[in-house]
């Protein structure tokens, strides 16, 4: 298992709710990465966090606001989805001079 | 704008047979060339990863063939297992600075058939 954890592992959430997704490492890595995996699909990168600054928005809507306390702890912020947001939303991380990430396994997320 | 592009999109292989995952990318940028593989219900773990400076990597069943020129390069399973039936993802970078922007495919399942 990878030291990479992601809560809750599944949601489901209406249209108008807020919700937020939580991600923790514990590997001591200084970069963070938020990615969307849909089927069918290649993994689609979100947000990138350098030593807690973004550094990296792969023009994302702004119902997703990403936010990073420190750098093990990376929270997606969920507001106003579309059914289309489906999908499982993965979390990452690595060495900022790195290039193994670590995944962490997905929250699946439903939008009704 | 697909930068790697993996084929096939599904394989299914007899145990004890070679399972061949082809990736093409485009940008010749791109430095490093890792593989991933993924369970359901988990997320993708690093297999396996070449730079372009070698032509071939082998890690016990498992084998990357580079070619530079083509832009291609793919993954090898000999032997092929049940316990390999997963999904598998090439992807490719550039360099180390700022933390790895990893371009995946789009991926593979793989089943072995007992």
């Amino acid at each position: 298992e990878t030291g990479v954890t992601q809560t809750p592992r599944h949601l489901v959430m209406g249209m108008t709710n807020k919700k937020s997704l939580k991600c923790e490492q514990h590997l001591g890595h200084n970069a963070m990465y938020w990615y969307k995996q849909s089927a069918k699909k290649p993994l689609e990168l979100m947000f990138v966090y350098n030593f807690k600054e973004q550094t990296e928005n792969n023009s994302v809507p702004s119902r997703f606001s990403p936010e990073c306390p420190n750098s093990s702890h990376l929270f997606l912020h969920l507001h106003t989805l579309q059914p289309e947001d489906s999908a499982l939303y993965l979390c990452a991380s690595s060495q900022v001079a790195g290039l193994e990430q670590y995944f962490g396994p997905g929250t699946r997320l439903t939008v009704t | 704008q697909q930068q790697v592009k993996q084929s096939p999109q599904s394989l299914i292989v007899q145990k004890g047979g070679i399972s061949i995952i082809n990736c093409a990318y485009e940008n010749t940028a791109f430095d490093y060339f890792p593989w991933y593989q993924q369970f359901p219900g988990k997320g993708p773990a690093l297999l396996i990863a070449i730079r372009p400076d070698v032509s071939e990597k082998k890690e016990g069943r498992f084998t990357i063939s580079f070619n530079k020129s083509a832009k291609q390069f793919s993954l090898h399973i000999m032997d092929s297992q049940p316990g390999d039936s997963a999904t598998y993802f090439c992807a490719a970078s550039i360099g180390e600075t700022s933390g790895s922007r990893l371009t995946f495919g789009e991926g593979t399942q793989l089943t072995v058939n007992p």
